[in-house]
């Protein structure tokens, strides 16, 4: 069965520079989210969309924005990096209020 | 917003042994309390689910409880075998709302001793 799928699975950034995450659901799928796990943390919510809106949006800093598009798949912007922002990215998605299923993640190393 | 506390951090038992992980959550509209499943390095994985409708779910060696007055819900994992070592997260959100993103514990690293 089709899974959600993140791309690219590593990335290397240094201090100050961008990076773009990708994130293509699970067909049918209208719902994605955004995690981001730092080491030995527990995954905290970025945003979220619905039908290619924003639907819900959590601690993600004012340096990252994200959207959906009309394929729906969804890419989270970061910018100006910091050594902080250093973690697991997960995307999720889901059918409205179905279970989450989650992508295999991005791993950010900013240097 | 919700706040989801786990317990215990660290949970280390025999193989054939149940472990038991619990959860109490803040925001008595959640209603939707998945858990899930975390190998190093790898996704989280939805183990098993409970809505608040229900009181217990049953799924072979894997059970949850939930208790709405009390806001708490635990996960029963009986004759534990190796391959069930690795980090679990309780959550909660509320369905039925845009308000449906998870909210998790921060975790508990099982260890099944052979």
């Amino acid at each position: 069965a089709a899974g959600v799928i993140q791309s690219p699975r590593h990335l290397i950034k240094e201090k100050r520079e961008t990076a773009t995450l990708k994130c293509y659901p699970i067909p049918r799928h209208d719902t994605v989210y955004w995690y981001q796990q730092g080491p030995g943390q527990d995954p905290q919510f970025l945003i979220s969309f619905y039908e290619k809106m924003q639907s819900d949006k959590g601690s993600i800093p004012d340096r990252f924005s994200a959207q959906q598009f009309s394929d729906y798949h969804s890419e989270l912007n970061m910018s100006s990096l910091e050594l902080g922002d250093s973690a697991l990215y997960f995307c999720a998605s889901s059918i409205r209020d179905r279970e989450a299923f989650f992508g295999q993640g991005t791993r950010l190393t900013v240097v | 917003g919700e706040n989801v506390e786990q317990h215990p951090s660290t949970l280390s038992v025999q193989e054939g042994d149940s472990a038991v992980i619990k959860c109490t959550y803040s925001d008595s509209a959640s209603n939707y309390f998945p858990w899930y499943k975390q190998e190093l390095g790898k996704r989280p994985q939805l183990i098993i689910d409970i809505r608040s409708n229900v009181g217990e779910k049953k799924d072979q060696r894997i059970a949850v409880t939930l208790n709405k007055t009390a806001k708490h819900f635990s996960l029963h994992i009986t004759e534990t075998q190796p391959e069930d070592s690795a980090v679990y997260f309780c959550a909660a959100s509320i369905r039925g709302t845009g308000r449906r993103a998870l909210t998790f514990g921060s975790g508990t690293r099982l260890q099944v001793q052979p």
